[in-house]
């Protein structure tokens, strides 16, 4: 099946430092999407991506769809403290018989030191 | 209500006992997901209803987990003979459409705040 890998596991970073945070995917995906969970919260979403190559930008994050649609990343300019949680990302298998499976990576933890 | 809402926010239960959750999504999502998430792991894709429909259950580990969502609205997970490896939080969330349908983008999934299962 589908398996979604994301580097690193953890992050550790002084405020006002860059973070990027990968996510591979076995398969071709038909969309990712980035979701920010807070300790003890739950998932919220960021950002979906559906084009192969597509970057988009948040205020200071950047997100971008590889160009097979199986690779993403998420990159945090300048760092702060309201930043830390667990970063997710979940893609949709395009091979897949149904559109509304994603499956979610096992998450970076970002940590930011004051 | 404003979210997705989610009923009980903990529950714990001896092994072998049934336990159900309860998943109130936003007023007017077609779609809806059930996940288990563990300690330190993403979200596990159990299942999803286009509407009163369970359009991909292939997430469900075994046949103890079954799910439904009678008027399309509200949806309840139900678990036969628990057991501890059930242990997780259970995570519902729902969306306009199905994340990835054609011609509909933007599809983003609205967690709720999940229910906290622990079987003794």
């Amino acid at each position: 099946g589908q398996q979604v890998m994301q580097i690193p596991q953890y992050q550790h970073v002084q405020e006002g430092e860059d973070f990027t945070t990968y996510c591979n995917s076995s398969t071709t995906l038909s969309n990712i999407q980035w979701y920010k969970q807070r300790p003890g919260g739950h998932p919220v979403f960021l950002i979906q991506l559906v084009k192969s190559g597509e970057v988009k930008k948040q205020k200071r994050l950047t997100f971008q769809f590889g160009e097979a649609k199986k690779n993403s990343s998420l990159h945090i300019t300048a760092t702060q403290t309201t930043d830390v949680g667990t970063y997710f990302c979940a893609g949709g298998d395009a091979g897949g018989t149904s559109y509304g499976k994603l499956t979610f990576g096992q998450g970076t933890i970002l940590t930011v030191h004051p | 209500g404003a979210g997705v809402s989610q009923t009980p926010s903990n529950k714990v239960t001896e092994k072998g006992k049934y336990v159900e959750l309860r998943c109130d999504p936003i007023s007017g999502h077609t779609a809806l997901y059930w996940y288990r998430q563990s300690l330190g792991q993403g979200p596990e894709f159990l299942i999803y209803f286009q509407g009163t429909g369970a359009a991909d259950d292939s997430g469900l580990p075994n046949d103890r987990f079954f799910a439904v969502r009678p008027e399309g609205s509200v949806s309840t997970l139900k678990i036969q003979r628990t057991e501890r490896g059930d242990s997780a939080v259970y995570l519902c969330a729902s969306s306009l459409y199905p994340a990835g349908a054609p011609g509909h983008y933007y599809n983003e999934q609205f967690f709720g705040p999940g229910t906290r299962l622990t079987v003794l």
